[in-house]
């Protein structure tokens, strides 16, 4: 069984562009959540799709924003990119009731300049 | 920030040697999970631990859980270098469901 596959896996975009990532989870898996990783604040939740429905939103301003199509597959957009949003970007998918076990994928390097 | 709080931060620890790390959370949780992560790459899930639980063993590994005083510890019993990671606890609160709130991690060296 394939594993979470986001991609792409590294990233360098300038200040002001805009950046989409995608994410396509397990089979069978209709759960997907997204996680930002930096040094500074650590893992940190941005959003959890259930069939196509946005079930939750961290604090993350309205730059970043997300979408769930019809075969479970996410994909993360981030606009007007700033230094700050360089991170790890994580894309997690679970069977169905939310994070119970979630699976990882290895992430998106975003590098902002 | 909503993050628990892990300790040690770091750890440094001789192949062969048992190694505790702690986490404390702030909220009521369904469940408290432990991941590792090795070198900035995806994250692996350990364990869950859910609520009515006190204990858990798999393999090298045992979790204890107190949520009176909204505390865990993960103990990894005789260590390996391939051990080497950092290592995250994780909840999920009890009216927040869908999303994990993680602690700050403890990164863990064993030294061969």
């Amino acid at each position: 069984k394939a594993g979470v596959t986001q991609t792409p896996r590294y990233l360098i975009k300038t200040r002001g562009q805009q950046v989409t990532l995608s994410c396509s989870p397990i089979s069978g898996h209709r759960s997907v959540s997204w996680y930002q990783q930096t040094p500074g604040q650590g893992l940190q939740f941005l959003f959890e799709y259930f069939s196509e429905t946005q079930r939750n939103k961290g604090n993350f301003p309205g730059r970043f924003s997300g979408r769930q199509f019809s075969n479970s597959r996410s994909e993360m957009n981030v606009s007007t990119l700033e230094l700050g949003d360089s991170a790890l970007y994580l894309c997690a998918s679970s069977l169905a009731g939310g994070p119970i076990e979630a699976f990882f994928g290895q992430g998106t390097r975003l590098t902002v300049v | 920030s909503q993050q628990g709080e892990e300790d040690p931060q770091a750890l440094s620890i001789q192949e062969g040697e048992n190694a505790t790390m702690n986490c404390s959370y702030k909220t009521s949780i369904n469940n408290l999970q432990w991941y590792r992560q090795n070198s900035g790459r995806g994250l692996v899930h350990l364990i869950l631990i859910r609520s009515n639980e006190r204990e858990k063993h798999s393999g090298r590994l045992r979790v204890t859980l107190d949520t009176s005083k909204k505390s865990s510890s993960l103990l990894i019993t005789a260590s390996r270098a391939a051990d080497t990671a950092s290592y995250f606890c994780a909840t999920d609160e009890k009216d927040s469901s869908y999303k994990l709130i993680f602690g700050s991690g403890t990164r863990l060296l064993v030294r061969p």
